[in-house]
This record gives structure tokens, C-alpha cells and sequence, in this order.
């Protein structure tokens, strides 16, 4: 099983940008890489997926290295809101059918004022 | 509005009980989950369902049960076997289980479980 490397924790300053890595070493040709993001108590909220090329949406972009073996969640403009463990996810096949998602400890990011 | 609902948001067992956890959604998912989350931990997978009538068990199955007879359900019994069943239980759902391997999951608010 593909398995995922983040840092414990972050600290952002409000207004700047976030930068989450990711690392994922063993990710095979098919897997997507996902991220979510779960605020205290409450259930994971998806951000973002890609496979291999970069991806943007309202909430963040996903920068995947060419090698695939690494990515970086950005959140352009972090606010206090954004306050939350973030989740770097490979999804995982199991006999071809649906793969479930394994979820690490994430890193928790702390946006400051 | 279409999602994931799960109650209720507390729930507590006494020694010996059975309990169940519900979770229902209108999204129309095919497939339906359930995860344990202890304090600072991640989520492990408990037990999933691609399809009514069938599920599989997760990564910590033993002590739980699930039954899935309509689409729109999937509740969980916590069962007098888990004898560490304090912890917070997300239910999730996502569209299908045989189109792609693009599928994102929505997750229920959870449910906080505590032992009298």
C-alpha cells in the first residue's frame, strides 16, 4: 500500500500562502493523490485531487513533482479559517475494485494572526 | 440540501450495551464507509459497503457491526466485544465503486462516543 510522509505540524501567517508537503514515494502509475482537511470535531472536508498534473480550484491548488513522488498542497491566501489537520491521501486499490482511502495522522497547520 | 447525516452527535454505553450509530445520506452514493478516530490519531477504516446487501470489513472490524438494506443507509452497532469503543466515528459516502478510481468522499459531522 502506497503510504504517505508529512510534517507534524505548521505555522502560516494570515494572508500568505500555505504550503503543505507531501511525500509519497511508492505511489503507483494509477493512484490519485487526495487531500482533505478536518477542523476540530468535525468530519474530513475534500479539497483537492490530482494524478499528475497540477490542479486548482476554489479552495487550493496541488503541485505533483514530475516523479509523482511528492506533492504540495497551497492555500494562496491562508486565513484563520483554515486552521485544521490537512491530510495527504494516495487512494489504495484492493482487487481492482474501489480502494479505500488510508488516512495518516496529517500535519496540523495553525494559521496565525 | 443533498449530504451526509449522522446522529447523534454524543452517545453513551454502559458496560455490556450494544449501540448504534446511524448514518444516512440523499447523495444517491453507491458506496458507503465507516472510520474510528481516536485523539490526535487518523481515521481507520472499520467496514465499507460498495453495494446494498454487501459489505467488507476494514482495518479494525472486531467488536462492530454493520448492515446495509437500503442505499441510503449504513448503521453501525458497536457491540459489548469493543471493549476500547470511546472515540469519535465518521461515516462517509462516495459515488460508486466500479466507474474510476476518481472519487472524493463526503464525510458525516460525526459521532462522539463515550463509555459510562
Amino acid at each position: 500500500d502506497a503510504k504517505t510522509t508529512q510534517p507534524t505540524s505548521m505555522d502560516c501567517a494570515e494572508g500568505r500562502a500555505a504550503n503543505l508537503p507531501c511525500n509519497h514515494s511508492t505511489i503507483s502509475g494509477n493512484e490519485y493523490v487526495y487531500w482533505y482537511r478536518q477542523i476540530h470535531s468535525q468530519g474530513p472536508q475534500y479539497i483537492i485531487h490530482g494524478l499528475k498534473n497540477n490542479e486548482t480550484n476554489e479552495m487550493a491548488s496541488l503541485i505533483i513533482t514530475e516523479d509523482r513522488k511528492s506533492s504540495t498542497l497551497i492555500l494562496p491566501h491562508a486565513t484563520l479559517r483554515d486552521t485544521a489537520v490537512y491530510y495527504c491521501i494516495v487512494r489504495v486499490n484492493y482487487g481492482g475494485s474501489q480502494g479505500n482511502l488510508i488516512f495518516g495522522k496529517g500535519t496540523k497547520l495553525s494559521v496565525k494572526p | 440540501d443533498g449530504g451526509i447525516t449522522q446522529s447523534p452527535k454524543y452517545l453513551f454505553r454502559k458496560e455490556g450495551q450494544n449501540v448504534t450509530l446511524s448514518c444516512e445520506q440523499n447523495l444517491n452514493h453507491d458506496a458507503m464507509y465507516w472510520y474510528r478516530q481516536d485523539p490526535g490519531q487518523g481515521l481507520r477504516l472499520i467496514y465499507y459497503s460498495q453495494i446494498v446487501n454487501d459489505f467488507q470489513k476494514g482495518d479494525i472490524a472486531e467488536g462492530y457491526s454493520v448492515s446495509r438494506e437500503k442505499k441510503e443507509s449504513f448503521p453501525l452497532t458497536v457491540t459489548s466485544a469493543q471493549k476500547n469503543p470511546t472515540a469519535f466515528y465518521l461515516c462517509a459516502s462516495a459515488l460508486g465503486s466500479y466507474r474510476s478510481l476518481d472519487e472524493k468522499l463526503f464525510f458525516g459531522s460525526g459521532t462522539q462516543l463515550s463509555v459510562l
